[in-house]
């Protein structure tokens, strides 16, 4: 089965931080990644897919990139509402996420 | 609008079963899979199995496998989960999620608002 690994599991930041977020796959998935993000009490809320291409109305401060087994998810401008968990997740047969990402205010 | 609407939560004892069912509305039923994913309080998010509305065929992750059943009712436009023998671990918030059948690239873009499951005796 493939697993997915995110890093950090934790970043503080501040409003106006560019922030990154990575997921590795522990095999080549191509450009079969999604990213969501989660507040609490919510549904997860899908905001990138096929690695790279934003959901219709999601910012474009937020950005993907990545192929293959390396991915990244990017924040360029850290805004108050963009503090949340964030999960990588992959599915092709079976399905996984990453084990989150928790954004928080410094 | 596309939207899942989930049913109501649930309080069940160690041993017992539970269903939790996730209508469709909005768009093409069988066009879409429908994933179930769960999150223990505090916990990250975990993929629990997968139907095809087309044909009613069903994956299950390997930790479910034996204990997870998924349905659907074409006519009602609506799938249900059953999850069997539960455990205190099984308290959890069950989300139904759907994704496109032409292709996994497009990720799970429709979710239910969630079911909670508290299990306790």
């Amino acid at each position: 089965d493939i697993q997915l690994t995110q890093s950090p599991s934790f970043l503080s930041a501040s409003v106006g931080d560019r922030v990154t977020i990575t997921c590795r796959a522990s095999q080549d998935i191509s450009s079969y990644l999604a990213w969501y993000q989660q507040k609490p009490g919510r549904a997860p809320k899908l905001l990138i897919y096929a690695a790279s291409t934003l959901q219709s109305g999601v910012p474009s401060r937020f950005s993907g990139s990545g192929s293959g087994t390396e991915f990244t998810l990017t924040i360029s401008s850290l805004q108050p509402e963009d503090f949340s968990t964030y999960y990588c997740q992959h599915f092709h047969t079976y399905g996984t996420f990453g084990g989150g990402t928790k954004v928080e205010i410094k | 609008q596309v939207q899942l609407v989930q049913s109501g939560a649930e309080v069940k004892k160690p041993g017992a079963s539970v269903k939790v069912s996730c209508k469709a509305s909005g768009y093409s039923f069988t066009s879409y899979y429908i994933h179930w994913v769960r999150q223990a309080p505090g916990q990250g998010l975990e993929w629990m199995g997968i139907i095809n509305p087309s044909n009613g065929g069903t994956t299950y992750a390997q930790k479910f496998q034996g204990r997870v059943t998924v349905t659907r009712d074409t006519s009602a436009t609506a799938v249900s989960m059953d999850l069997s023998n539960l455990t205190s671990e099984d308290t959890a918030v069950y989300y139904c999620a759907r994704s496109s059948v032409a292709t996994s690239l497009y990720g799970m873009d429709v979710w239910g608002q969630g079911t909670t499951v508290t299990v306790s005796s």
